[in-house]
């Protein structure tokens, strides 16, 4: 089965420095692998997504992730933090009989602060 | 479009009682999915549907829960009898799955029902 292992559960990061949240993951087939974001009492939205595309993909708020299949990691990065990116933000990969099937990992909590 | 709509947002109930969680999904999406957060286990995908039919209820706990897809815009989660480790957010998401794998989109998540058991 398809997981995801993300690095630290908090991440404290100060405003306008860089961002890097760490995920690896094990799969026996090319994974798709997704990462988003959650905000307190929030449903989750979706930052970006890899799908066996271009490596490096770009999402929403300025994240961006590299595929690294030598590592198996997906990290998500931004070059500058911001107050509002404070949130938490799950690395997920799809697995299932139709490919469609989500799981996630433990989730990172992002700090920012002033 | 509106999104995934959960109701209710917020449900207390004593212990023994019968919850049922609703949600409507995305329109023309046929994948729909129950997922439950706790602190203790983060996300944990309950059941999926594709095409309102069960696909995987593998991480459905027990048989205290069940679910159902009746048409493609209207889904439920029951428990009978609730108990208070149930107590947790449930989400419900949905996905449009495209023939080919690849071609589908990310999933959409509702704004989860916070269900405390007392």
């Amino acid at each position: 089965a398809q997981s995801v292992t993300q690095l630290g559960s908090h991440v404290s990061v100060s405003e306008g420095a860089l961002v890097l949240l760490r995920c690896n993951y094990s799969s026996s087939v090319p994974p798709y692998l997704f990462w988003y974001v959650q905000y307190p009492n929030q449903g989750l939205q979706l930052l970006l997504k890899y799908t066996s595309a271009a490596t490096l993909v770009k999402g929403i708020n300025g994240f961006e992730a590299e595929f690294k299949k030598s590592e198996t990691s997906f990290h998500l990065t931004k070059p500058s933090a911001h107050m509002s990116d404070a949130a938490e933000y799950f690395c997920a990969v799809s697995e299932g009989k139709y490919g469609n099937k989500l799981v996630f990992g433990a989730g990172t909590i992002l700090r920012v602060k002033s | 479009d509106a999104g995934v709509i959960q109701s209710p947002r917020h449900e207390v109930t004593e212990m023994g009682q019968e919850v049922t969680l609703r949600c409507k999904p995305i329109s023309g999406h046929n994948s729909l999915f129950w997922y439950r957060q706790t602190m203790m286990r983060g996300l944990e995908l309950l059941i999926y549907f594709n095409n309102n039919v069960p696909i995987d209820d593998s991480g459905m706990p027990e048989d205290r829960f069940s679910a159902k897809m009746p048409n493609a815009s209207f889904s439920t989660l029951k428990i009978q009898p609730s108990e208070p480790r149930d107590s947790a957010v449930y989400f419900c998401a949905s996905s449009l799955r495209a023939s080919r794998r690849g071609d589908d989109t990310e999933a959409f998540f509702g704004q989860g029902t916070r269900l405390t058991v007392v």
